[in-house]
């Protein structure tokens, strides 16, 4: 079956350091991917979205990069501000399927 | 623009009580909705996706009979917990989108506790 999980649950950066969050799924065909930031008691938030057909794509702050190979996706935060504190999912689509969501990662900035 | 609100965002009830939560798309016409339920510190998983004027679908495992959802328009899902008992307490999330393809923006959750 297809999977999409986290290498590491929980990651601690100093305030504006950059941070790196990563997420290996398994569907080959997967096809759509998103980042999403979810705050305490809150749903998640669309961040930023990337399609197969590309391997990176930026936006404020933030950059995803996709590597099919190995089947990998990563969010990088720029300059993290401890208003970055949440936990953050990656989320996988495969044509007109639902989506998937990773188990998440809880990213704490130090001041 | 893409918001959803979630009403109510917390409810405490007796254990027998049917609960109901809505979703609204407010900005944006939400061809499907999508309901999630998340247990503490784990992922989303999916109850079922409703398209407005059809019935929804239920994942595996999720009882229709007991988690009612009715989609009457392009803004509006609605979910019911009919007769709630603790187990059913969790934190629910919709989600809307306006097509395939495009992403789902989700509402603020809203939190179930069942005595």
């Amino acid at each position: 079956g297809e999977s999409v999980g986290l290498h590491l649950p929980t990651l601690s950066v100093q305030e504006g350091d950059n941070s790196i969050i990563n997420c290996a799924y398994s569907n080959s065909a997967s096809d759509y991917f998103i980042w999403y930031k979810q705050e305490s008691g809150k749903g998640p938030q669309f961040i930023i979205d990337i399609r197969s057909n590309m391997d990176k794509r930026q936006g404020q702050r933030v950059t995803v990069l996709l590597n099919k190979t190995v089947k990998h996706l990563s969010l990088q935060i720029a300059a993290t501000q401890p208003g970055d504190s949440a936990v953050y999912f990656c989320a996988e689509k495969s044509g007109a399927n639902n989506l998937f969501f990773g188990t998440g990662t809880r990213l704490t900035v130090i001041p | 623009g893409a918001v959803v609100s979630q009403h109510p965002s917390r409810v405490i009830c007796k254990s027998g009580t049917s609960v109901k939560i809505e979703c609204r798309s407010l900005d944006f016409q939400a061809t499907t909705m999508f309901w999630y339920r998340q247990f503490p510190k784990q992922s989303l998983m999916l109850m079922a996706t409703s398209n407005e004027g059809s019935k929804a679908t239920y994942e595996q495992g999720v009882e229709k009979d007991k988690f009612l959802i009715n989609h009457a328009s392009l803004t509006l899902s609605t979910l019911t917990v009919t007769s709630a008992h603790p187990e059913d307490s969790s934190f629910y999330i919709c989600s809307a989108r306006t097509g395939i393809g495009q992403p789902q923006h989700f509402g603020d959750g809203t939190r179930l506790s069942i005595l």
